[in-house]
């Protein structure tokens, strides 16, 4: 069974940092493109960022680029978002997902993780 | 970017009748790289359909998908209580990748 557990949300005051994990299991994390995807209550759903199987492709949103990091680690079976400068508006449920293939272009996605909750408010 | 609009916002249906939900794009969807997702209220998104009109692993039979170019429906053809939720449509094909529809709430009438 496949499994996508996020860790490392919470409350943040502007400008500060935070750094997402995602822990992933039931499947061979290396075969396959990893992403984050962020639901706010004004917006709704919104990718946010997406990295192919060894991370050689990586790809960001406009609104967090040159602010956030996506990466992962194959041997942990681990996704990661390194969160800087963090904004109000970046507050939202942030859900780490599965592609359903190694690249992550032109893919959609097959498995969510139920998410964590970042907060940016001082 | 290509902007997907979801409608009706919520539909009232009683469980046994057959839901169309419609998802509507401002540009042409490439290759029909669509998909809808279910969301239950403290659960994760679950994949449905891709490619428009291809079930995922284990959606059963009454969920259909349909359409291309700008115009996508997803049918449920008898609904059955489990299926009261949020069904979200999604691009992946366009700049950015990947974009979202608001969702429509399927709620019992």
């Amino acid at each position: 069974e496949v499994q996508l557990v996020e860790s490392g949300g919470g409350l943040v005051q502007p400008g500060r940092s935070l750094r997402l994990s995602c822990a992933a299991s039931g499947f061979t994390f290396d075969d396959y493109a990893m992403y984050w995807v962020r639901r706010t209550p004004g917006k709704g759903l919104e990718w946010v960022s997406g990295i192919g199987w060894n991370s050689g492709n990586i790809d960001y949103a406009d609104f967090v680029k040159g602010r956030f990091t996506i990466s992962r680690d194959n041997a942990k079976n681990s996704l990661y978002l390194q969160m800087n400068s963090l904004r109000p508006e970046d507050t939202a449920l942030y859900h780490c997902v599965k592609g359903p293939v190694a690249s992550f272009r032109g893919a959609y996605f097959d498995y969510w993780g139920q998410g964590i909750l970042v907060t940016v408010s001082s | 970017e290509i902007v997907l609009t979801q409608s009706p916002g919520t539909l009232s249906l009683s469980p046994g009748e057959r839901a169309t939900l419609s998802c509507r794009a401002s540009q042409s969807v490439s290759t029909s790289y669509l998909a809808w997702y279910q969301q239950k209220p403290g659960q994760a998104p679950r994949l449905l359909i891709y490619g428009a009109f291809s079930r995922a692993t284990g959606i059963p039979d009454r969920f259909s998908g349909s359409g291309s170019g700008t115009d996508f429906t997803l049918t449920i053809s008898r609904l059955e209580p489990e299926d009261f939720a949020v069904y979200y449509c999604q691009q992946y094909g366009g700049s950015p990748m990947w974009t979202f529809g608001q969702g429509t709430k399927v709620e019992v009438k």
